[in-house]
């Protein structure tokens, strides 16, 4: 595998259901990030992982939980989802300098359902 | 807060023809400027990215440019082709340890044999 991965790339969830989003880098950057994509919107940031800390948090609703065990892994964690919240959501990994961020690579999506 | 538009929102020319993306942003502190690409129900495949010094950066038929004081970047194609078409989208990203990239809402580019 290289670069960055995600799974599933579709999924389909009831209101009720508890589901996880995967994402990997296999680029070994040091941060990582969720992006949301709704139709007709622009692509909006969800959460920043720094060193495995979370360092931003855009008022995204308890309902999205992200966690991030390691510099390679990032999983984005939903329950009791609204319909409102389909949408494509996308991973993204950089190497973060001292002199300040790199270039951000994106994972080909997960396209979430919500029915 | 910064606020990124992108002009025109579609565009439709024949292949072969030169064409200009035109994106401004409102805050002009920036760190750097990315232009990526992306296909229909795809992720981003990052096409150019232009450091806060930089004037312009070239890849192969692409040429990105950017005006910081102005709050203006272009990225023009050359020789348009079929596969140029997707969506092109304009991204800043602010001067902070870690990178927090604004996006415009993108321009749909067709070009037709």
């Amino acid at each position: 595998e290289t670069g960055v991965t995600q799974t599933p790339r579709h999924l389909v969830m009831g209101m009720t259901n508890k589901k996880s989003l995967k994402c990997e880098q296999h680029l070994g950057h040091n941060a990582m990030y969720w992006y949301k994509q709704s139709a007709k919107k622009p692509l909006e940031l969800m959460f920043v992982y720094s060193l495995e800390e979370r360092v931003e948090n855009n008022s995204v609703p308890s309902r999205f939980s992200p966690e991030c065990p390691n510099s390679s892994h990032l999983f984005l964690h939903l329950h009791t989802l609204q319909p409102e919240d389909s949408a494509l959501y996308l991973c993204a990994s950089s190497q973060d300098l001292a002199g300040g961020p790199s270039e951000q690579f994106f994972g080909p999506g997960t396209r979430l359902t919500v029915l | 807060k910064q606020e990124v538009t992108q002009i025109p929102a579609a565009l439709s020319v024949p292949e072969g023809e030169n064409l200009v993306l035109n994106c401004s942003f409102t805050d002009s502190a920036i760190y750097n400027l990315q232009w990526f690409r992306q296909d229909p129900g795809k992720g981003l495949t990052s096409l150019l990215l232009i450091q806060s010094s930089q004037r312009e950066q070239t890849s192969g038929r692409l040429n990105a440019s950017l005006d910081k004081s102005s709050g203006r970047s272009t990225l023009y194609i050359a020789a348009s082709q079929p596969g140029d078409s997707a969506t092109y989208l304009c991204a800043v990203l602010r001067g902070t340890s870690y990178g927090k990239l604004t996006f415009g809402q993108g321009t749909i580019l067709t070009v037709h044999p």
